[in-house]
């Protein structure tokens, strides 16, 4: 079947723009994840929705950075007032609920210059 | 919260020979490790995991170890082919927190 989906798969900004990315989880992947990964860095997790609770939010590094999943599918991280270290590639993953495994998508290069 | 520690940071085998990459983690509580494996440009690939009530798993070539005690884990891959070069991530996490810790990151080299 079809795995993780995300959009645009490249943005270029200019610093002090807003941003959205989006991300497509499985079907019937109720737990989406959106982490970060730096140039030559391992991944930072962000954020995790788990069906109708409330998101686990210890992740984002500012109030710049907000994510909302809609419908219980779909989710669009935003990033207000970008600055060049919000450089990175974003990635998002789904799971089952309770379950361990994670699926990534390809994630989106953001670049703010 | 959880800090995973992994090295080396770079890894030049021969093909043919074997690869070890090791990973500690900080907090009793993780109880499941996967290993993703990330080529140039692409999404991490899962390639194994374990969880913390076994010791070890193995699949075709590719095997985790993991010691409670210690709080270490490990990677092997045995035969290594050119294929296998990549980047290698370890990770953590606890039932209570799904979201996973990731190492740093092992940049493995299979010279052929």
């Amino acid at each position: 079947g079809a795995g993780v989906s995300q959009s645009p798969s490249n943005k270029v900004t200019e610093k002090g723009k807003d941003v959205e990315l989006r991300c497509d989880p499985i079907s019937g992947h109720t737990a989406l994840y959106w982490y970060r990964q730096s140039l030559g860095q391992g991944l930072e997790f962000l954020i995790y929705f788990q069906g109708n609770s409330a998101p686990d939010k210890s992740g984002l590094p500012s109030d710049r950075f907000s994510a909302e999943r809609t419908g219980g599918s779909v989710s669009t991280l935003t990033i207000q007032r970008t600055q060049q270290e919000d450089s990175a590639v974003y990635l998002c993953a789904s799971s089952l609920v309770n379950a361990d495994t994670q699926y990534f998508g390809p994630g989106t290069r953001l670049t703010v210059l | 919260g959880e800090n995973v520690e992994q090295h080396p940071s770079t890894l030049s085998v021969q093909e043919g020979d074997s690869a070890v990459i090791k990973c500690t983690y900080s907090d009793s509580a993780s109880n499941y490790f996967p290993w993703y494996k990330q080529e140039l440009g692409k999404r991490p690939q899962l390639i194994i995991d374990i969880r913390s009530n076994v010791g070890e798993k193995k699949d075709q070539r590719i095997a985790v170890t993991l010691n409670k005690t210690a709080k270490h884990f490990s990677l092997h891959i045995t035969e290594t082919q050119p294929e296998d070069s990549a980047v290698y991530f370890c990770a953590a996490s606890s039932g209570s927190a799904r979201q996973l810790t990731f190492g740093s990151g092992t940049q493995l080299t299979v010279l052929p």
